[in-house]
This record gives C-alpha cells, sequence and structure tokens, in this order.
C-alpha cells in the first residue's frame, strides 16, 4: 500500500511568522507532486505542481520544493495572514501501469491574528 | 480556470434511501471525471474514475452496484448513493482534469449524512 503522509496534522501560527510543513511520498513509481490549498466549504485550488527532484515553485508567500530520491516535499509560507489559513494537502501522482493519485491527511494552518 | 460545479453542497437522508450527487465542468469538457470520498481525519481515497460514455472504473472494495456512476455527457457526471445506510456518512468530492495545465480541479464537495 503506497502511502502519502503530511506533518504537521495541525498547526496554529502567529501572524507575520513563516511556516512550513512536509508531504512525504514512496519515490518508487513517482510522476508527480501535486499541492492545493483547501478552504473549508470551497473546492481545492491547485497551487503547485512538481515533477523533477530539486524542483522549486513559488506563488507570492508561498513556495514548495521537492525531492524525489528521498520521497518529500515542502510547503512553506513566509510571513503568514489570517487569510492563509487553509487546509494544505498534498497528493502524489504514481504510475504503475496506470496513473492514480494518492492524497495526503492534509495540514490545517491556522493563522492567528 | 476550469470550475466543476458540485450540488447538493449538503444532504441528510433516510437509511435506506437513494441520494444523487452531481457534478459539473462549467466551462470545458471532461471526459474523465474522478469521484473521492474522504472520512473524518483520513485521506481523499479515489472511489471511482467515470468516462464519458461508457462504463465507470472502480477501485477495490468500491461496490458499483451501490454507488451508481453516470457521465453521460463531456459535462456531467453523477454519482448516485443507493440503500444509503450511516456507514455511507462522508464527504463526496469529485474531480475533472484541467485542459489548461498540469493539475486537477474540484468540485466543492457533498457532505452526506444518512440517519
Amino acid at each position: 500500500i503506497l502511502n502519502v503522509e503530511q506533518s504537521p496534522q495541525s498547526l496554529h501560527v502567529q501572524e507575520g511568522d513563516s511556516t512550513n510543513f512536509t508531504c512525504s511520498f514512496p519515490s518508487s513509481n513517482f510522476y508527480a507532486l501535486h499541492w492545493y490549498r483547501w478552504e473549508t466549504a470551497k473546492s481545492p485550488e491547485a497551487l503547485f505542481v512538481m515533477t523533477l527532484n530539486g524542483d522549486e515553485k513559488k506563488k507570492g508567500r508561498i513556495s514548495a520544493t521537492l525531492n524525489t530520491k528521498e520521497g518529500y516535499s515542502y510547503l512553506y509560507i513566509k510571513g503568514s495572514q489570517p487569510e492563509d489559513s487553509a487546509t494544505y494537502l498534498c497528493s502524489s501522482l504514481v504510475t504503475s501501469g496506470t496513473y492514480k493519485y494518492i492524497f495526503g491527511t492534509g495540514t490545517r494552518l491556522k493563522v492567528l491574528a | 480556470g476550469a470550475v466543476v460545479s458540485q450540488h447538493p453542497s449538503r444532504v441528510i437522508c433516510k437509511s435506506g434511501t437513494s441520494v444523487k450527487i452531481e457534478c459539473r465542468s462549467l466551462d470545458f469538457q471532461a471526459t474523465t471525471m474522478f469521484w473521492y470520498r474522504q472520512f473524518p481525519k483520513q485521506s481523499l481515497m479515489l472511489m471511482a474514475t467515470s468516462n464519458e460514455g461508457s462504463k465507470a472504473t472502480y477501485e477495490q472494495g468500491v461496490e458499483k452496484d451501490k454507488f451508481l456512476i453516470n457521465h453521460a455527457s463531456l459535462t456531467l457526471s453523477t454519482l448516485t448513493v443507493t440503500s444509503a445506510h450511516p456507514e455511507d456518512s462522508s464527504f463526496y468530492i469529485c474531480s475533472a482534469r484541467d485542459p489548461s495545465d498540469y493539475g486537477y480541479t474540484f468540485g466543492s464537495g457533498t457532505r452526506l449524512t444518512v440517519v
């Protein structure tokens, strides 16, 4: 069974703090890693797609890195704002004959004003 | 960007009844849609892949006679939970491939409660 694990499960940070969380995934049959931002009662919003070892992506104050050899990705938020409060979900696209997405359980971020 | 509209967002039904959930791609054609289920504190789990004009592909352990999927047009896929039981209470969400980029666009999800 292939598992994608995210840590921490939840965290609270103060406004202005920078934070980061981890997504660990099986490195075998890896094809792509997706990060989503998911606010309650809304659709998950795609943040990044990364495929190559060493990939780094940036979108405003949010950035992500990818290490496919050791099977992890970090998501960083610089200068957290209350509107960053959401669940950050990662999923690994694996291929072994067919393509399949495996999701983590998410990291629930609460930014306190 | 691509938008997937999912309805209803929340439904409560009696045990033994059937519930239909709809997912529509609003500004693009989706030949394939994916249906996921998420129990509390667990990951999104793929239930089935819905293919326009053909039978859906179900993941292992998902009963195809209980979770009926219809993808009759390029913009609409439906999931019907038949003879619902309390253990079917869960969060159901659909997604479709966004043709403009590499990612997938999700619906907003349906919270099903069977009483």
